[in-house]
């Protein structure tokens, strides 16, 4: 089946740092969505990617979708505290079958050191 | 418009009792998806209905677990007998298609002792 890889696991930062969470898949996907879970909260829908190659900003935030739609990026510029929390991207399948379509990685925890 | 609605947010059971999950969608929604966290873990797809109709419940355990979305009222995760390997976070989610992004609730935290 469709499998999900994101890395890093855990990314400690210093304030102010840059961060890039990547996300593979095995397979082409339709697209690519991106969550942020706070810590004791719920997961928050943050972006989806639907164009081979396509990047979108939103504020201090950037996301990429490979050419070959395999693979994405998350990248946060000069990271605030409010920034901590786990980030997780989903791939969505060529739907069919009935299925849930949307396979989750299992996160980067995001570690800000003031 | 009132967001994905969860209730209880904390559940305790001893194990060998029933916890039914309840869940909301926001208004216009008709996907519903569950999904369970273990602590510093990812989520995991249980189940996805459509009103009245069970979608694909190939994430859910064939024993103890069901799930429903009636046509009328919220949607139900139910665990019956429960035992401490349940105890997690159980999120629901849901969207106006498919492909879109899914709006989770506020997840039920269910501690088994």
């Amino acid at each position: 089946g469709q499998q999900v890889m994101q890395i890093p696991q855990y990314q400690h930062v210093q304030e102010g740092e840059d961060f890039t969470t990547y996300c593979n898949s095995s397979t082409t996907l339709s697209n690519i969505q991106w969550y942020k879970q706070r810590p004791g909260g719920h997961p928050v829908f943050l972006i989806q990617l639907v164009k081979s190659g396509e990047v979108k900003k939103q504020k201090r935030l950037t996301f990429q979708f490979g050419e070959a739609k395999k693979n994405s990026s998350l990248h946060i510029t000069a990271t605030q505290t409010t920034d901590v929390g786990t980030y997780f991207c989903a791939g969505g399948r060529y739907s069919g079958g009935g299925a849930d379509g949307l396979t989750f990685g299992k996160g980067t925890h995001l570690i800000i050191q003031p | 418009n009132a967001g994905v609605m969860q209730n209880p947010r904390h559940l305790v059971r001893r194990r060998g009792q029933e916890a039914r999950l309840r869940c909301s969608p926001m208004k216009g929604h008709s996907h519903v998806y569950w999904y369970r966290q273990l602590p510093e873990e990812g989520l995991k797809f249980m189940v996805y209905l459509q009103k009245e109709n069970i979608i694909d419940e190939s994430g859910m355990p064939k024993e103890r677990f069901s799930a429903e979305f009636p046509k009328e009222g919220p949607s139900i995760l139910r665990i019956q007998q429960v035992v401490r390997g349940d105890s997690a976070a159980y999120f629901c989610a849901s969207s106006p298609n498919l492909d879109g992004g899914r709006n989770f609730g506020p997840g039920t935290r269910l501690t088994v002792t």
